[in-house]
């Protein structure tokens, strides 16, 4: 069974920090995504990354894949109050099984 | 991208009773995907759900606790039966988009069983 560690679960921290959110696993995956979920919503897609090494920038968002393409990262830059939610990664199976598997989330909360 | 829309949005359930609750999406879909997400938990993953044929569950999930109709393209419910507090979640129903595993989302549906 591939399992998804995100790390830390719960994050509170003052607008304008920095912070650092961790999706790691021993299993290879073909890609991976970052998913954002606000109270009373359904998760939202922010990001998909595909190549081992990769990193997107979604404005003050930046994205990692790991090179063994295993882990990812979530780095996000001066955050704001409109940053708060659930952060979620998933994983695509390697060998195509059209099934993603979650990480824990990290709960984020940014206070003004 | 997909709209999906889910109903209800949410409900409060007496032990025993069972509740059907309703997806549709804007546009025409082969897989679609019931996931349970437990209070302050994340995703798991229920069942897959094919038009023209059974649902595909879960390890730990059942046809006749989740039973799941899919009679076209647009449209699947998913049956809560025999509740109990336990089965207090958010049901959540998605789709894929893109052609590349991207998963688009229902706002889900609050279900409280007393």
């Amino acid at each position: 069974t591939q399992l998804l560690e995100q790390s830390p679960q719960f994050l509170s921290i003052q607008e304008g920090e920095n912070l650092t959110v961790y999706c790691n696993s021993s299993s290879v995956f073909s890609s991976l995504q970052w998913y954002r979920q606000e109270p009373g919503e359904g998760p939202v897609l922010l990001v998909t990354v595909v190549t081992g090494g990769e990193v997107k920038k979604l404005k003050r968002l930046t994205f990692q894949f790991g090179d063994a393409r295993k882990d990812s990262s979530l780095h996000i830059t001066a955050a704001q109050p409109g940053d708060t939610g659930l952060y979620l990664c998933a994983g695509e199976d390697e060998r195509g099984a059209q099934k993603l598997v979650f990480g824990q989330g990290t709960r984020l909360t940014i206070n003004p | 991208s997909a709209v999906i829309s889910q109903k209800p949005s949410r409900d409060i359930c007496q032990r025993g009773t069972s509740l059907t609750i309703q997806c549709q999406v804007d546009s025409q879909v082969t897989m679609m995907f019931w996931y349970r997400q437990q209070p302050g938990q994340s995703l798991t993953l229920i069942a897959t759900a094919n038009q023209g044929s059974e649902a595909t569950y879960e390890s730990g999930f059942v046809i006749d606790k989740f039973p799941i109709s899919r009679p076209n393209l647009t449209f699947s419910t998913l049956t809560v039966s025999n509740m109990s507090p336990e089965d207090s979640s958010i049901y959540l129903c998605s789709v894929e988009g893109g052609g590349t595993g991207e998963l688009f989302f229902g706002e889900g549906s609050r279900l409280t069983v007393l």
